[in-house]
């Protein structure tokens, strides 16, 4: 049981290149979401789907796409790759997205746009 | 709008003392807290949480958080502290109207000193 799985663990780009991150949990969840993670402000929500076929933007959902293309496998797309997105990307999901219960997050992608 | 504050960007403690790493809170309604744990190059991983219920909550290595409404506070505590828990703290709490959206503190970073 791997929990959340992401890749690549950490990317260069240079500015205006694309990537997908790629993300896979193994625990039937429903809810799935992408945060980014930068110094001094804590995770920021920007993208989440809450079951599989459905997407909604979060906080800072700008500069990104977002792919849920099985139950198990969410993806984060960069269509032109800015400088400001350089961040540390976290996956994670969530049984169902109810109150009580927790999120299980991936390892993270450090991404570094030059 | 929903929001948590961590004042303190860094704790220091010496191994053996008592810590506390401080949350306050902002919900019109009923909050649902969480505390998360991010040891170095590692994804978040859940501690503890208030849904409702006893005003102490128990989590994860021995750590507890007091939950105060009259404060609006969610402190996380632990009575004697390990040089091993020294990590970055994180506080959230869940949006009461989308429980998939979460709001996450700045992060505060714990350092226990042997």
């Amino acid at each position: 049981n791997a929990g959340v799985t992401q890749t690549p663990k950490f990317q260069v780009l240079k500015t205006g290149q694309s990537m997908t991150l790629q993300c896979a949990q193994d625990m039937n969840h429903n809810s799935m979401y992408w945060y980014r993670q930068d110094p001094g402000m804590g995770l920021r929500l920007i993208y989440y789907s809450a079951s599989e076929g459905t997407t909604d933007k979060g906080e800072v959902p700008n500069g990104y796409n977002v792919s849920r293309l099985n139950k198990r496998e969410f993806s984060l797309r960069l269509e032109s790759a800015a400088p400001s997105q350089t961040s540390v990307y976290f996956c994670a999901s969530s049984e169902s997205g109810v109150a009580w219960e927790t999120q299980y997050f991936g390892p993270g992608t450090r991404l570094l746009v030059l | 709008a929903q929001s948590v504050a961590q004042p303190e960007d860094q704790v220091k403690v010496a191994e053996g003392n008592p810590l506390t790493v401080k949350c306050t809170y902002s919900v019109s309604g009923n909050p649902y807290l969480f505390w998360y744990v991010q040891y170095p190059n590692r994804g978040l991983q859940f501690l503890l949480k208030y849904i409702t219920g006893d005003n102490l909550v128990k989590g994860s290595y021995g750590f507890e958080a007091e939950f105060n409404k009259s404060q609006t506070s969610f402190h996380l505590k632990k009575p004697s502290a390990l040089v091993s828990d020294s990590a970055l703290y994180f506080c959230a709490v869940r949006d009461i109207n989308n429980f998939n959206k979460f709001y996450f503190g700045s992060g505060t970073k714990l350092n226990v000193k042997p």
